[in-house]
């Protein structure tokens, strides 16, 4: 079964750096993954798609803050110099044989 | 600019029916596959529905497979979702997202405001 598993919550101090994880479901640790970003009382935004080997292509208008990697069954959303505004519950998605997933999200703390 | 505006939102009571629209600006709508995502309060992101830019092939979750019907007017640049049968469990923010070029096999790469559906007595 193809999921997606997420920490619930991370912190980080403004101008730091924080990582964040979303783990494929064993079997399918070759998947492509997308990160997206929803900041409160507002719609989801795409930030990137990442695939196994690392390489991703963000969206429009994403800074260069927002970058991805991977390894394994592990796919990671690094944020740079933390600005309050990335204050926000991100989340991953990959897709399968007629499905699409969510992972159940991270509720990022900027302190 | 791409822009996707959900409509049709509501409060309707348990069993009754409601249909969402989802307007699409700002791309050839109909060389991409349209989804459905929802979001019940204080909750996460659940995928609903795909179809293809054609409307040749659609894909429901099984949580409202039977209940709840995906299409598109692609002369009208517009997503549709016919829900029917909705329960309490179905109240949620639903959003319009754009995919990719094929279907289920793409990040949705814009998403809409949302419309918030109500299903209560």
């Amino acid at each position: 079964q193809l999921v997606l598993t997420q920490s619930p919550s991370a912190s980080a101090s403004l101008g730091a750096s924080v990582k964040l994880t979303c783990t494929l479901s064993s079997g399918h640790s070759r998947y492509a993954i997308a990160w997206h970003q929803q900041q409160p009382e507002k719609g989801p935004r795409y930030l990137m798609n990442l695939n196994s080997d690392g390489s991703h292509t963000k969206g429009d208008g994403i800074p260069d803050r927002f970058s991805g990697s991977s390894s394994g069954a592990e796919r990671y959303l690094t944020i740079s110099s933390l600005q309050s505004e990335d204050e926000a519950d991100y989340y991953c998605q990959t897709w399968g044989t007629g499905i699409q997933v969510f992972g159940g999200g991270t509720k990022l703390t900027v302190l | 600019e791409v822009q996707l505006l959900e409509s049709g939102g509501g409060l309707v009571q348990p069993g009754g029916s409601l249909r969402l629209s989802c307007a699409a600006s700002g791309f050839t709508f109909s060389s991409y596959a349209m989804n459905w995502v929802r979001q019940a309060p204080g909750k996460g992101l659940e995928w609903v529905s795909t179809i293809s830019g054609s409307g040749g092939s659609t894909y429901h979750a099984d949580s409202v497979k039977g209940r709840f019907t995906i299409s598109r007017d692609n002369s009208k640049n517009t997503l549709y979702l016919q829900m029917n049968s909705l329960r309490a469990e179905d109240t949620a923010v639903f959003y319009c997202a754009k995919g990719g070029a094929l279907p289920v096999a793409e990040p949705f790469d814009y998403w809409g405001q949302g419309t918030l559906v109500t299903v209560s007595s």
